[in-house]
C-alpha cells in the first residue's frame, strides 16, 4: 500500500530534550516536506527537500533540522524543543513538487 | 493580512444539500490551487488542483479559479455525512501557502 507513515504518533517531553521525529514514504517521491498545523493558522512548512542531499527552508524553519540522506526517509529534528513547538506535525511527500504532495497521519507533539 | 483567507465555519448543511467553500487570496503569482480534506486526527488528502482559471469536475465535487477577482471556490454537490471534514485550500508559485481550513458537517 503506497503511504507516508511516521512515527511516533504522539509524543510528550520536557523542553530541552532532544527528539527525532522520522517519516517514511514507499512511492519512490523525491519532494518531501514537513508541516506544522497550528489552530487558526493552518498548515506551515517547516522545510522541504526536492530530492536526497537537498533541503530548504520552509516558512517556519527556526528550532527545525531535516536530512535526507535516503530518498525514502525525512527526519525532523528538534534539538531543543521548546513550549511553543507544542503543535500537530505533518511530513508529505509527491512525486516532483508540492502540487499532489501525499500526507502521512501526524504527529501530536507537546512539550512542557 | 495572509496572503490566503479562509472562512474557519464551522458550517451545517442537511443531507443532499450543496456546498459551497471559498477561499480568497492577495498573491496574484498564484499558479496552482488545490483543494484538500483532512478528516478529524487524519493527514489531508488532496481531492483536486487546478493550473490557472476555470473550472474543474469530479465527480460531486467542481473546483472553480476566478483570478480576476482572486478567488477559489470548492462545490459539492449532493453532500453526504461522509463529506463531513475539514476542507483546506491551497496555492502554490514558487512556494505553497494554505488556508486554514473550514470545517463542514452534513447532518444526515
Amino acid at each position: 500500500e503506497a503511504q507516508v507513515t511516521q512515527n511516533p504518533r504522539y509524543l510528550i517531553t520536557v523542553t530541552g530534550k532532544k527528539l527525532t521525529v522520522t517519516c517514511s514514504q514507499n512511492m519512490n517521491h523525491e519532494y518531501m516536506s514537513w508541516y506544522r498545523q497550528d489552530p487558526g493558522l493552518g498548515l506551515r512548512q517547516i522545510y522541504y527537500s526536492m530530492n536526497v542531499e537537498v533541503t530548504d527552508k520552509g516558512d517556519v524553519p527556526e528550532g527545525y533540522k531535516v536530512s535526507r540522506k535516503e530518498k525514502r526517509n525525512f527526519p525532523l529534528i528538534l534539538e531543543s524543543p521548546s513550549p511553543n513547538q507544542t503543535s500537530l506535525y505533518f511530513c508529505a511527500s509527491s512525486p516532483r513538487d508540492p502540487v499532489e504532495q501525499y500526507f502521512g497521519p501526524g504527529t501530536r507533539l507537546t512539550v512542557t | 493580512q495572509k496572503e490566503v483567507e479562509q472562512d474557519p465555519g464551522p458550517l451545517s448543511v442537511p443531507e443532499g444539500a450543496i456546498v459551497s467553500l471559498n477561499c480568497t487570496y492577495s498573491n496574484s503569482a498564484f499558479q496552482y490551487f488545490m483543494w484538500y480534506r483532512q478528516y478529524s486526527r487524519k493527514g489531508p488528502e488532496l481531492l483536486m488542483y487546478t493550473y490557472s482559471s476555470g473550472n474543474k469536475e469530479d465527480g460531486r465535487f467542481t473546483a472553480q479559479v476566478d483570478k480576476s477577482s482572486k478567488y477559489i471556490s470548492l462545490f459539492i454537490r449532493d453532500s453526504q455525512p461522509s463529506d463531513s471534514a475539514t476542507y483546506l485550500c491551497a496555492m502554490k508559485n514558487w512556494q505553497l501557502t494554505f488556508g486554514s481550513g473550514t470545517q463542514l458537517t452534513v447532518l444526515p
